[in-house]
């Protein structure tokens, strides 16, 4: 079954803990992206990456780090830890470059992230 | 960063009433896009809007891009308790620029329906 699959689902951490979330899709496709949505916010967009090797700052990167060294996987790093990290995250993946710019993104089902 | 303004933020309506929800931008966007996300999961694609003027239609959902490519809005028909969920709108920078791949989503309208 084609998917977007982060792990974990949930997580509760403590402020400065360095944690990861991981993110995996099987549809071979090559833009990858994380989110995170707040309350009234709707969904902003952290980090996006549109090949191996290849990523860009979204609207709110601070605080977070990505890595795309393989064409499946797009972890999101948090380094430490803050309390205004706590959030909804989601990964999202498309077949989307520039010649097939109609592609829809895949979200994955979400990671609810509480900082402590 | 740019920003979009999505209205209503909440509505609630009656089985069968038709609804209508928009999206403004201080900013041009080459292609507009409309998701719809359930309890518990994350977004799924509605319908995409590529053309400037362009009218769209998926079963009781319809579209249109903004003539300016800064609005764009969203009718449903003819609601349905499933129709129950959060709608958002999301703009996409144009090709060979240096935002395109950045994705920027309005608020999202809560709607619910009422049997």
């Amino acid at each position: 079954e084609a998917q977007v699959t982060q792990n974990p689902r949930y997580l509760i951490t403590v402020t400065g803990k360095k944690l990861t979330v991981t993110c995996s899709q099987n549809m071979n496709h090559e833009y990858m992206s994380w989110y995170r949505q707040d309350p009234g916010l709707g969904l902003r967009q952290i980090y996006y990456s549109m090949n191996v090797e290849v990523t860009d700052k979204g609207d709110v990167p601070e605080g977070y780090k990505v890595s795309r060294k393989e064409k499946r996987n797009f972890p999101l790093i948090l380094e430490s830890p803050s309390p205004n990290q706590t959030s909804l995250y989601f990964c999202a993946s498309s077949l989307f470059n520039r010649l097939t710019y109609n592609s829809p993104l895949h979200f994955g089902n979400g990671t609810r992230l509480t900082v402590t | 960063g740019q920003q979009l303004n999505q209205s209503p933020q909440s509505m609630f309506i009656q089985e069968g009433e038709d609804v209508s929800m928009n999206c403004t931008s201080s900013s041009i966007f080459n292609t507009w896009l409309w998701y719809k996300q359930d309890p518990g999961e994350g977004p799924v694609l509605l319908i995409a809007l590529y053309k400037a003027g362009e009218l769209t239609s998926n079963g009781r959902l319809t579209a249109q891009f903004g003539i300016t490519r800064k609005d764009s809005f969203l009718n449903i028909s003819a609601s349905i308790p499933s129709d129950v969920g959060i709608y958002f709108c999301a703009g996409q920078g144009r090709a060979g620029g240096t935002s395109y791949g950045k994705l920027t989503f309005g608020q999202g309208t809560i709607l619910t329906v009422h049997p």
